[in-house]
């Protein structure tokens, strides 16, 4: 039933590795976004979509990328994890002409 | 500076009591999202506003765009309200982009 689900929900990574973070939607949503969690900083966009195969940098875009492949797939990548990208990641979907916007469980990353 | 900033950042409430949170921007907000996450971590949708008020239950949110402020009122609070409240400002760019406060942690006391 949840239409916004992420996997995993909790990793730990090694420094220098590849990192992925799969969202999947299932509210036909046009725009879906990434955004870490921080003490502090409450959430910050790292990545967002416009529909699949558009990606657009967010305000801490550094050290991801994203990938769009289809309407309900978006993921987040990190090429080279380092300990500052210890964080919850959210990902969220949002309909094409409105700001409103829907999330997954986040999940839990520990880049050691 | 912050363009999103919430007030208090954090509350202390007993059981029956009302209360009011309150975001500022420094943004020319046109839409205004509410969220409460609760002690499991997850993003509970509360309200999405364009300048007006809605209610809904005991929460009640308002959102001013020329003065720049949205409020969330909570009337009777309950232990279940506990958690932190965030608000997210879309800006007049209309990218359907959203800026987050640092939310307004907030323990409701039996």
């Amino acid at each position: 039933e949840a239409a916004v689900t992420q996997s995993p929900r909790n990793k730990v990574a090694v420094t220098g590795g590849k990192v992925t973070l799969s969202c999947n939607q299932t509210n036909n949503h046009n725009n879906m976004y990434w955004y870490r969690q921080d003490t502090g900083h409450g959430l910050r966009l790292i990545h967002y979509s416009y529909g699949a195969g558009s990606t657009e940098k967010g305000d801490i875009p550094d050290g991801y990328k994203a990938s769009r492949p289809s309407q309900e797939n978006f993921s987040l990548i990190l090429e080279l994890a380092t300990p500052s990208q210890t964080s919850v990641y959210f990902c969220a979907s949002g309909d094409w002409d409105y700001a409103e916007q829907f999330f997954g469980p986040g999940t839990r990353l520990t880049v050691l | 500076g912050d363009k999103v900033k919430q007030s208090p950042s954090a509350l202390s409430l007993q059981e029956g009591t009302n209360s009011a949170l309150r975001c500022n921007f420094s943004i020319a907000a046109t839409t205004v999202q509410w969220f409460l996450q609760n002690p499991r971590g997850s993003l509970i949708n509360l309200f999405y506003l364009v300048p007006g008020t809605k209610e809904n239950g005991r929460l009640k949110s308002a959102f001013d765009s020329k003065e720049s402020y949205s409020t969330l009122h909570i009337r009777d609070a309950q232990l279940e309200d506990s958690g932190t409240y965030f608000c997210a400002a879309e800006g007049r760019a209309n990218t359907n982009k959203v800026v987050f406060g640092t939310g307004t942690r907030l323990q409701v006391l039996p």
